[in-house]
C-alpha cells in the first residue's frame, strides 16, 4: 500500500529551468510534508518541509506548494542549477509520539540539470 | 556537527549467512530507523525505535530483526540472509517530538 505516490520518476532540466516534482498522498491524518535531498554516496538530507496549515513555503530557490483539499503537494527549484542534480524524496507523516511519527517516503525523482 | 555513522559501506555476504549492520549516532537521539532503498520504490522502513530497549515493526519487517541496547547505538539483524535482500541500508536518527530525519551513509549489501 503506497500512501505517498510521487511523481515523475526522472527528471531533466536544463540550467536556469524550473524543476517540478509532485507528490500526493491518501492518509488526510498527515500533517507534516518534507522534502528530502539525496546525493549519490550519500544519505538523503532535509531539503525544506511544510505543515498544512499554509500553502506555500519557500525557501531560497526551493518552494514547496500545498493543495490540502487535492492532497497533494510539490516541490519546485527555481533557477535549477548542475549541483541541484540530486534525487528528491517527497514524504509525510502525522505528528506525535510512537508509531504515527514515522515518516512515509514517495519513491524518489531522480533529477539532471544540464548545462 | 551531527552525524550518522554506519560502520560498513559496502557488504558482500553469502545466502544463510547472519548479517549484522551497526548504526551509532551521537546526538543523543531518542528515535531511531532502519531504511531499505531500492530503485522504484524509495525509502522503506524496516523497523524504528522509540527508545532504548524499544522497538516497533515498520512497513516491511520480515526477515529482519533489531537490537537497540544502548541510546547511540542501532543494529539491523538479517537472520539468514537472502538474494531478495540484497539492497541499500540507511539508518537515520531524530529527536524525539521532532520532524527532521538525520540519515547515514548507507551500507550496501549483497547477497550472493
Amino acid at each position: 500500500q503506497q500512501q505517498v505516490k510521487q511523481s515523475p520518476q526522472s527528471l531533466i532540466v536544463q540550467k536556469g529551468g524550473i524543476s517540478i516534482i509532485n507528490c500526493a498522498y491518501e492518509n488526510t491524518a498527515f500533517d507534516y510534508f518534507p522534502w528530502y535531498q539525496q546525493f549519490p554516496g550519500k544519505g538523503p538530507a532535509l531539503l525544506i518541509a511544510i505543515r498544512p496549515d499554509v500553502s506555500e513555503k519557500k525557501e531560497g530557490r526551493f518552494t514547496i506548494s500545498f493543495n490540502k483539499s487535492a492532497k497533494q503537494f510539490s516541490l519546485h527549484i527555481m533557477d535549477s542549477q548542475p549541483g541541484d542534480s540530486a534525487t528528491y524524496f517527497c514524504a509525510a507523516s502525522m505528528a506525535g509520539a510512537g508509531t504515527a511519527s514515522k515518516l512515509t517516503f514517495g519513491t524518489g525523482t531522480r533529477l539532471q540539470v544540464t548545462l | 556537527d551531527v552525524k550518522v555513522t554506519q560502520s560498513s559501506r559496502y557488504l558482500v555476504k553469502r545466502t544463510g549467512e547472519k548479517v549484522f549492520l551497526e548504526c551509532v549516532q551521537d546526538m543523543d537521539h531518542e528515535n531511531m530507523f532502519w531504511y531499505r532503498q531500492d530503485p522504484g520504490l524509495g525509502l522503506r522502513l524496516i523497523y524504528f525505535s522509540y527508545d532504548v530497549k524499544m522497538k516497533e515493526k515498520g512497513d516491511i519487517p520480515e526477515g529482519y530483526s533489531v537490537s537497540r541496547e544502548k541510546k547511540e547505538r542501532f543494529s539491523l539483524i538479517l537472520e539468514s540472509a537472502s538474494t531478495n535482500q540484497t539492497s541499500m541500508y540507511l539508518c537515520a536518527s531524530r529527536r524525539q517530538g521532532a520532524g527532521e530525519l538525520f540519515f547515514g551513509e548507507g551500507s550496501r549489501l549483497t547477497v550472493l
